[in-house]
């Protein structure tokens, strides 16, 4: 089965560093995904990695992807109160189709 | 572009009604998805479509009908509502073929049955 896990909350200060952690269980994945998701918005794709690469740097953001524990993370440097929303890891296999985890609602305090 | 487009916004149904959410994309997608978003449990895939005529179920597709006519529509229908569908409904639509960077969500249909 493909079951995609995160903790439910972070809190942070602002201009600390945030790192939501996900971990799944199909290593059949092709592409691992980071979505923000603003109160009463929908979901924006904000950076993605493909399976073959352990990390991805943009900007602000750090992906790391470790294969072998099946483990991602997304690293938000210097994070500030916009930052605030509920941020979803998924996978997929080469297909459209994207499998959620349960999402990480991340409060910046000043 | 407008993008993709989910009408109504909000919507109350009483327990047995039926109605139809609205997805429209104007990008040519050729993939079209629903999901629905509950506390807890993240995104769960409903249906999906990856052309005209073509649609298939998701991981929880009971309780629900779509059909694809045509490129740009998708409708979601609840033929009879219960208290479980109360969810934020979520209609995302890509060019197809697993590219990682093409998937756009619309702005959601917040349901609630009472």
């Amino acid at each position: 089965g493909e079951d995609v896990e995160q903790s439910l909350f972070l809190s942070v200060r602002e201009g600390d560093s945030s790192v939501i952690n996900c971990t799944y269980t199909d290593s059949s994945s092709t592409y691992l995904y980071w979505y923000k998701q603003e109160p009463g918005a929908g979901l924006q794709l904000l950076t993605y990695i493909f399976s073959n690469m352990d990390m991805k740097q943009d900007q602000r953001l750090t992906v790391l992807l470790n294969k072998k524990d099946k483990h991602l993370s997304l690293r938000i440097a210097d994070t500030q109160t916009g930052d605030s929303a509920i941020y979803f890891c998924a996978e997929s296999m080469g297909t459209d189709k994207l499998i959620f985890g349960t999402g990480t609602r991340l409060q910046v305090f000043p | 572009n407008a993008g993709v487009t989910q009408t109504p916004k909000f919507q109350v149904l009483k327990t047995g009604q039926s109605m139809t959410l609205q997805c429209a994309q104007d990008m040519n997608h050729e993939y079209m998805s629903w999901y629905r978003q509950d506390p807890g449990m993240g995104l769960r895939l409903i249906h999906y479509s990856v052309g005209a005529g073509i649609t298939d179920q998701g991981e929880v597709p009971n309780g629900y009908n779509v059909s694809r006519s045509t490129t740009e529509d998708f409708p979601l229908r609840l033929l009879s509502a219960a208290p479980s569908q109360t969810s934020v409904y979520f209609c995302a639509s890509s060019y197809g073929g697993g590219a990682p960077d093409t998937q756009y969500f619309g702005p959601g249909t917040r349901l609630t049955v009472l």
